[in-house]
């Protein structure tokens, strides 16, 4: 098992630029959830799919944060224009289940994002 | 607003000594609680679980202890090592197919 993979594992871009980050579940896994780690706000959930279907987006911050999932294996999570604000680490996590209760969540090791 | 707040930080724990960490919450709807674990430049990994229809749950030197009155739950660690200093994230799920909400963390630092 390898685990959920994120890459990159760092990203440092100037303000405006666009960022895609990516991620590769755990295979079986019918749920993936984007989280974002900052000093203020601990570990908030962007937005989580559902059998490929995104359920709810509305912790995404804004409409610059975008987040697909095109097939059971692989989702983005894009931010276009990137700012300063945005800087932080980005998780993905994977589970067999919305709700975890059978099946603890299981996260990527991360995307820590840097916008100058 | 909050749902699962943990009002500590961070943590100093000397080897040996008994490590215990808080959380509280506000959501009575919340039935099950999760502890990750969570080490520099990783992902936070499940450390320990209990349901509302418990009251403690013992793996190891891990023990969660939850008093659903107080809203409130610990996490145990005894004796606490080195290997322990990590942030510590508490986790809660509410009834029905919904995510987990977490607090923002306790960093504990175990000193030799």
């Amino acid at each position: 098992d390898a685990g959920v993979i994120q890459s990159p594992r760092h990203e440092v871009t100037e303000m405006g630029q666009e960022v895609t980050l990516r991620c590769k579940p755990i295979s079986g896994h019918n749920s993936l959830f984007w989280y974002r780690q900052t000093m203020m706000r601990g570990l908030e959930l962007l937005i989580y799919f559902n059998n490929n279907v995104p359920i709810d987006d509305s912790g995404m911050p804004e409409d610059r944060f975008s987040a697909k999932m095109p097939n059971a294996s692989f989702s983005t999570l894009k931010i276009q224009p990137s700012e300063p604000r945005d800087s932080a680490v980005y998780f993905c996590a994977s589970s067999a289940g919305v709700s975890s209760y059978n099946s603890p969540l299981h996260f990527g090791n991360g995307t820590r994002l840097t916008v100058t | 607003d909050q749902q699962v707040k943990q009002n500590s930080p961070s943590l100093s724990v000397q080897e040996g000594r008994i490590s215990i960490l808080n959380c509280d919450y506000t959501n009575s709807m919340f039935d099950y609680f999760l502890w990750y674990k969570k080490y520099p430049a990783e992902g936070p990994t499940f450390l320990i679980s209990i349901s509302s229809i418990k009251d403690k749950n013992e793996d190891g030197r891990f023990t969660v202890f939850l008093n659903k009155s107080a809203k409130h739950l610990s996490l145990h660690i005894v004796p606490s090592q080195p290997g322990d200093s990590a942030v510590y994230f508490c986790a809660a799920r509410g009834s029905g197919n919904t995510p987990l909400v977490f607090g923002k963390g306790t960093r504990l630092s175990v000193i030799a």
